[in-house]
């Protein structure tokens, strides 16, 4: 079972409306967890990386929130826009030696 | 650009060829990774690379052969594949190793298909 669990798998929503995607993990001992975004044709490219004392960082539209106590991310997207359609992949490095554990990804379509 | 560049971005080859994969970073960074993401699944760590040494090999078939022969530059050669190895290979570096808190930055990948 993959330790790092991404939903939904996919969502559609319509420009300018906001939306949450979700990472619950069971990885440990945590040492930070990054969340990236991988356009169509792609290679990911990062969006936000935190360590264990952080509960949110913003990047841009991009909110990324931490409970190191549940072991569950969210990442927020405020008032989206065509170019936010992509895979975003939830990514938690696990033990001293930065092993890093990647989910499935949600797959997110923002329609006009 | 994301400063990690990878050749080809298409690649069609017969499970007899053998062909090799091509990846420069122009960040100055000392790790370096092959990464294989197939559809709908988590990336696959394949090698890493820090400092030019291999310092990990994830169970990887010996029909996927690394080189790395700088910091800068890393190629994975290919032989005899199967079908099932068409995938997307992505090709990543970063500062440090990912014990560290540094990024990964990723190349645009590979599309392989293998026939």
């Amino acid at each position: 079972k993959n330790q790092v669990e991404q939903s939904p798998q996919s969502l559609i929503i319509l420009e300018g409306k906001n939306c949450t995607l979700q990472c619950n993990y069971t990885v440990s001992p945590f040492s930070n967890l990054r969340w990236y975004k991988q356009d169509t044709g792609r290679g990911p490219v990062s969006l936000t990386i935190m360590t264990f004392s952080e509960n949110t960082k913003s990047n841009g539209r991009y909110t990324a929130t931490l409970d190191a106590d549940t072991k569950q991310s969210s990442l927020h997207i405020t008032a989206s826009q065509l170019s936010d359609s992509a895979s975003y992949i939830c990514v938690v490095s696990s033990d001293s030696w930065g092993k890093l554990q990647f989910g499935a990804g949600t797959q997110v379509v923002v329609t006009p | 650009e994301t400063g990690v560049t990878q050749t080809p971005r298409h690649l069609v080859m017969g499970m007899t060829n053998k062909k090799s994969l091509k990846c420069e970073q122009h960040l100055g960074h000392n790790a370096m990774y092959w990464y294989k993401q197939s559809a709908k699944k988590p990336l696959e760590l394949m090698f890493v690379y820090n400092f030019k040494e291999q310092t990990e090999n994830n169970s990887v078939p010996s029909r996927f052969s690394p080189e790395c022969p700088n910091s800068s530059h890393l190629f994975l050669h290919l032989h005899t594949l199967q079908p099932e190895d068409s995938a997307l290979y992505l090709c990543a570096s970063s500062q440090d190793g990912t014990a560290s808190n540094s990024p990964l930055h990723f190349g645009n990948g590979t599309r392989l298909t293998v026939t």
